[in-house]
């Protein structure tokens, strides 16, 4: 069975500091992992994957995120937040060995003040 | 432009009156899936498909059916809704799953309330 985990209900944090938000995963073979984030009054928007190769991936509106296979986890991060981070984000995962089921977890709501 | 177009927005019904949300998607895309959202428990994958008459269920199916006869459209049906399927449903589309070009486009919600 595959399951994915995001440990903190909100993030608050000043614009212009970091911003991490953490994510866990549990699969029985490799991981698919996905950040995607919803905006307030928006849909649900596609940020970056790990599917495989470089540890590090870049995604959209200058995110990127960090797999790490020892530690089972793929944190989202930004260098510097902005206000219009503020949102709900979502982890998920897919088991590269398993079917084409995709797992979500509960969601990060990010909270940036100015 | 490319898009996943679900309706309706909003829907109010009663207690096992069957009803249909639909999903269509202009990106000829091969995977379509449903999910809903409720607050704390995320989304949560109700039914996939990874092509034309390729239906399977997701984590949670119970009480809803759907059907992929064109490549287009997924719709979701709820045979006799319950309050507890009071939720915020998503439809989503990807050109295909396991290759570099996996990517989730998302319709903009359907809000519905079983009374």
């Amino acid at each position: 069975a595959q399951s994915v985990a995001q440990p903190e209900d909100q993030v608050n944090v000043a614009e212009g500091n970091p911003l991490t938000v953490k994510c866990t995963y549990s699969v029985s073979g490799n991981p698919y992992l996905f950040w995607y984030v919803q905006y307030p009054n928006r849909g649900l928007q596609f940020l970056l994957k790990y599917i495989t190769g470089d540890n590090l991936v870049k995604g959209s509106y200058g995110f990127e995120a960090e797999f790490n296979k020892s530690q089972t986890s793929f944190h989202l991060k930004k260098p510097s937040a902005l206000v219009s981070d503020s949102a709900l984000y979502f982890c998920a995962v897919r088991d590269e060995w398993g079917d084409y089921k995709l797992s979500f977890g509960a969601g990060t709501t990010v909270t940036v003040r100015a | 432009e490319a898009q996943v177009t679900q309706n309706p927005r909003y829907l109010i019904t009663v207690t096992g009156k069957k009803l249909t949300v639909t999903c269509s998607q202009n990106m000829n895309h091969e995977y379509m899936s449903w999910y809903r959202q409720d607050p704390g428990l995320g989304l949560r994958q109700i039914y996939y498909s990874m092509n034309v008459e390729v239906t399977d269920k997701g984590d949670v199916p119970e009480g809803y059916k759907v059907s992929r006869k064109e490549k287009r459209n997924f719709p979701l049906i709820l045979e006799s809704p319950s309050p507890n399927q009071t939720s915020l449903y998503f439809c989503a589309s990807s050109l295909s799953v396991g290759a570099s070009n996996e990517k989730l486009f998302f319709g903009s919600g359907t809000q519905l309330s079983v009374l």
